[in-house]
């Protein structure tokens, strides 16, 4: 059983274009953690949310614990932006981390 | 550069071998996580140490062990090495530990058993 899916699993974009990764989680949590991952394999922490949205720059993070549900947008896609993206829960029994297959996103010049 | 520094990049080893990998934190960090990272599974929880206390375990088999020592470093032991233990091991930090906290992410140990 998987705690955490996110969705798509590949995403190709235009330059420019608003993305949409989404994050489903099946546990309780203490907070969501958004990782980027580059193709070098080196990863860095996005946003940790426990409530509501967090933004910084053109990427935004919002969270509903009701629904269980994370998103994370880009906006103005730059190339640069290509990597894969990790949704992370940090559960609120256990003392656990699951975490998201990665959504592979491409963005084309 | 996220300050944790991770050794060796690369390790080549043989099947039933035992390894060493090693996790020095961004200073001011208590807590060290690892994690494991291979194709098939993704980024898997092993462990985490905050000041010297092992504080949660996730799926770290019986043939791995570590530690954190009192200057905060951390060693993770890999012992009877099979082939499906090439993986990327990564280690991270936080300053206290909790769940909520920005974890600091090393560049990675990329194992390879053959």
């Amino acid at each position: 059983k998987n705690e955490v899916e996110q969705s798509p699993q590949n995403l190709t974009a235009q330059e420019g274009e608003f993305i949409t990764i989404n994050c489903s989680y099946s546990v309780g949590i203490s907070a969501l953690h958004w990782l980027q991952q580059h193709p070098g394999g080196g990863i860095v922490s996005l946003f940790m949310l426990s409530s509501g949205k967090k933004k910084h720059g053109r990427l935004i993070a919002t969270i509903n614990i009701q629904e269980k549900h994370s998103s994370l947008h880009i906006t103005a896609s730059h190339p640069r932006d290509s990597a894969v993206y990790i949704c992370a829960v940090g559960s609120n029994t256990g003392n656990q981390f699951y975490f998201g297959t990665g959504t592979s996103l491409t963005v084309i010049p | 550069d996220s300050g944790v520094t991770q050794t060796p990049k690369h390790l080549i080893t043989a099947t039933g071998q035992r390894v060493t990998l090693r996790c020095s934190p961004r200073s001011g960090d208590l807590s060290v996580y690892w994690y494991q990272q291979s194709l098939d599974q993704g980024l898997q929880f092993l462990i985490q140490y905050y000041n010297g206390e092992e504080r949660a375990k996730g799926n770290i088999l019986e043939r791995f062990s570590a530690q954190q020592f009192p200057d905060l470093h951390s060693e993770l032991n890999l012992s009877s090495l099979e082939l499906g233990d090439s993986a990327l091991y990564f280690c991270a930090s936080s300053s206290e530990g909790r769940r909520t906290d920005t974890q600091y992410f090393g560049p990675g140990t990329r194992l390879t058993v053959l």
